[in-house]
């Protein structure tokens, strides 16, 4: 069975601060595929980010970046330097192999203060 | 190009009422899939078309739940005798093969009174 868990209900920041998100996720395939979504107050899910679980190189999108760990089946994200505008909910993905169905998680509500 | 679209935005109905809530994915893409978006349950799978394969409805949660995609585009998503239970949002996404990742519509949001 696949799985995949936020721990952080809620994280409140302050503007400028930097900030992680944490993904663990559970899996028996040795084959799958880590996303991250954003859902922002309009309600519309938008694609951040697809790793694969051969590809355990970091990634720095401007101010994002994603810290995947197979050791630790982890698939972290750290937005720098926060903006007002990141506020919203994120949620991390699971997928046995691409173009299956995605597991998400509970998702991480972010409120970020000016 | 056009996103993924979604209709109705909005739809109220009463228990016991069937409804069929339409999705038009991006052009181009092969995969189709519904989810569903609940405070209670998180964000479910309910069901998956790939090309012409049969569908994986392994998410759907009785058989007052069915889908359709005609022609390899729009799909409907049909709800017969609704229950309370079944409001929520429920999204569509496609994704094909040359495209990282799965794009969601804006979703219909349900109510049944």
């Amino acid at each position: 069975a696949q799985k995949v868990t936020q721990a952080q209900t809620e994280i409140s920041v302050v503007e400028k601060e930097d900030v992680t998100l944490d993904c663990v996720y559970e899996t028996r395939d040795t084959t799958y595929y880590l996303f991250w979504y954003k859902q922002p107050p309009s309600g519309e899910l938008v694609f951040l980010i697809r790793r694969n679980s051969f590809d355990e190189q970091n990634e720095i999108s401007g101010r994002y970046s994603w810290n995947f760990q197979k050791s630790t089946s982890s698939f972290n994200f750290t937005i720098t330097a926060s903006q007002v505008v990141d506020s919203a909910v994120y949620f991390c993905a699971l997928s046995a192999k691409y173009g299956n169905k995605l597991v998400f998680g509970a998702g991480t509500i972010l409120r970020v203060k000016s | 190009g056009a996103g993924v679209s979604q209709s109705p935005s909005n739809k109220v109905t009463e228990k016991g009422k069937d409804v069929e809530l339409r999705c038009d994915p991006i052009s181009g893409h092969t995969a189709l899939y519904w989810y569903r978006q609940s405070l209670g349950q998180g964000l479910e799978f309910l069901i998956y078309f790939q090309g012409n394969s049969a569908p994986d409805k392994s998410g759907l949660p009785s058989d007052r739940f069915s889908a359709e995609r005609t022609g390899g585009s729009v799909s409907t998503l049909t709800i017969q005798r609704t229950q309370q239970e079944d409001s929520a949002v429920y999204l569509c996404a496609s994704s094909s093969g040359l495209v990282r990742g799965q794009f969601f519509g804006p979703g219909t949001r349900l109510t049944v009174l």
